[in-house]
C-alpha cells in the first residue's frame, strides 16, 4: 500500500459527460501529479499541484481540469467525455515539489474510466 | 520529443535468468532516474532508483547500472522468479518540468 488513496476504483460514463476523480496524498506529501495511462499513449503527465497551486502542466485537455484543497486532497474533474478519455488515472504523491531522490513519488491504484 | 526512450517493449525470460531493460533519455538535466513496477491492476510501484553521482545500484535481485557519457541506465533483474511478471516502467526526472516522464514500460514475463 503506497498510502496515496483513489476514489472510486471505477467509473463508467456516457459520452458527453462530467466526472470527478479523486485523490489523497500521503500523509505529509504536499505534492500531487495526476497522470492518465492508456495503451497507446503509456503513462502521460497531466498537471501537478503543489500545497495547493498549480506547479506545472503537461498533456493536459483543455476539457480537464484540477485542484487541489487546503486539506491537500486534489480532485481531476474531466468533462465532454469523450470515447477516447477511456483510460486509466494515476495519482501520485511525492513531499517536495520536484520528484526526486528523498522524495519519491508514490502512486495510488488508479481510478479505470470507461466511457461509453 | 520523446524524453526518454524504453527497450525492449517485451521479453520473455526463463525462472532464474537475468532480464535487463534499457533506457536513454536526452535532456542531461535530469538527475534522478527511477524504476518503476507495475502488475495489472495496479498503480506503479517504485522499484529501485538512482542519482547520477554513482554507476551502479543494487537492491536485492534488482541493479540498476547507469552510464552518463551516453545517457543510458538499465535495469538489470537476477534469478529472475515468476512473481516478477510485470510491466516495468523507467523514468526520468525531475528537470525543469519537475514532474517524471515515464518510458512506454517493458512487459516482462518469467516463465516457471
Amino acid at each position: 500500500d503506497s498510502g496515496v488513496t483513489q476514489t472510486p476504483k471505477h467509473l463508467i460514463t456516457a459520452t458527453g459527460q462530467r466526472v470527478t476523480l479523486r485523490c489523497s496524498p500521503r500523509s505529509g506529501d504536499l505534492s500531487v501529479y495526476w497522470y492518465q495511462q492508456s495503451l497507446d499513449q503509456g503513462l502521460q503527465f497531466l498537471i501537478q499541484y503543489y500545497n495547493g497551486e498549480e506547479r506545472a502542466k503537461g498533456n493536459i485537455l483543455e476539457r480537464f481540469s484540477a485542484q487541489q484543497f487546503p486539506d491537500l486532497h486534489s480532485e481531476l474533474n474531466l468533462s465532454s467525455l469523450e470515447l477516447g478519455d477511456s483510460a486509466l488515472y494515476f495519482c501520485a504523491s511525492s513531499l517536495s515539489p520536484s520528484a526526486g531522490a528523498g522524495t519519491e513519488a508514490f502512486f495510488g491504484q488508479g481510478t479505470r474510466l470507461t466511457v461509453v | 520529443q520523446q524524453q526518454v526512450k524504453q527497450s525492449p517493449q517485451s521479453l520473455i525470460v526463463q525462472k532464474g535468468g537475468i532480464s535487463i531493460i534499457n533506457c536513454a533519455y536526452e535532456n542531461t538535466a535530469f538527475d534522478y532516474f527511477p524504476w518503476y513496477q507495475q502488475f495489472p491492476g495496479k498503480g506503479p510501484a517504485l522499484l529501485i532508483a538512482i542519482r547520477p553521482d554513482v554507476s551502479e545500484k543494487k537492491e536485492g535481485r534488482f541493479t540498476i547500472s547507469f552510464n552518463k557519457s551516453a545517457k543510458q541506465f538499465s535495469l538489470h533483474i537476477m534469478d529472475s522468479q515468476p512473481g516478477d511478471s510485470a510491466t516495468y516502467f523507467c523514468a526520468v526526472g525531475p528537470g525543469s518540468a519537475r514532474q517524471l516522464t515515464f518510458g512506454s514500460g517493458t512487459q516482462l514475463t518469467v516463465l516457471p
